[in-house]
């Protein structure tokens, strides 16, 4: 099976731009979904797709892909952006299987 | 409201079994696939198991295949984890996940509150 590396830690100052990235293969022919999480509470889906936002998630979050990377931006980054993030997608060994990134603890200063 | 409620989750001992559940509503349950995930205690998300809209198809982990057990029941708009053989590496928080598309990507729109499975003597 395949899967997707992100780094463990990025940091942003308030206001100002960050891009968390998700690597593997399975990315080559399967877009991300990317997923917002808060201490003790479930998973939120926030990007999907090429680069389609679920209703309430607000516009500053946007995805791209290029090759076997997706990233997702949160442009003008807020306090409440805090979280833990990951992605997911398809797993390109035809198994139907999904796989997740290890996550990525977003700290805004 | 479109919601995913979990139960089930508790204390077992090592080897033993548990039946998860997961109602849905606000939704019409049988016309989407559902998936189960897990986190480990300050871990990241891991697919567990999936089953397609009608229940004809099911997959799994593959920590997991021989040991646990989806269904569905769409006429109860519940969805089940029939987990055995438990370990101390199953210990986790389970959530549901209603699965939205299935093309070129697949996300989870809709997930449950969880509900924690202690595995432990």
């Amino acid at each position: 099976s395949s899967e997707l590396t992100q780094d463990p830690a990025v940091s942003v100052a308030l206001g100002q731009t960050v891009r968390i990235t998700c690597q593997g293969d399975s990315l080559r022919s399967y877009y991300a979904s990317w997923y917002q999480q808060k201490p003790g509470q479930a998973p939120v889906l926030v990007i999907y797709g090429k680069n389609n936002r679920p209703s309430g998630i607000p516009d500053r979050f946007s995805g791209s892909s290029s090759g076997n990377t997706a990233s997702l931006t949160i442009t003008g980054a807020q306090a409440e952006d805090e979280a833990d993030y990951y992605c997911n997608s398809r797993d390109s060994s035809g198994n139907h299987h999904v796989v997740f990134g290890g996550g990525t603890k977003l700290t805004v200063l | 409201e479109v919601q995913l409620v979990e139960s089930g989750g508790g204390l077992v001992q090592p080897g033993g079994s548990l039946r998860l559940s997961c109602a849905a509503s606000g939704f019409t349950f049988s016309s989407y696939a559902m998936h189960w995930v897990r986190q480990a205690p300050g871990k990241g998300l891991e697919y567990v198991s999936a089953i397609s809209s009608n229940g004809g198809s099911t997959y799994y982990a593959n920590s997991v295949k021989g040991r646990f057990t989806i269904s569905r029941d769409n006429s109860k708009n519940t969805l089940y984890l029939q987990m055995g053989s438990l370990r101390a590496e199953d210990m986790a928080v389970y959530y549901c996940a209603r699965v939205k598309g299935y093309g070129d990507y697949i996300a989870f729109d809709i997930w449950g509150q969880g509900t924690m499975v202690t595995v432990s003597s």
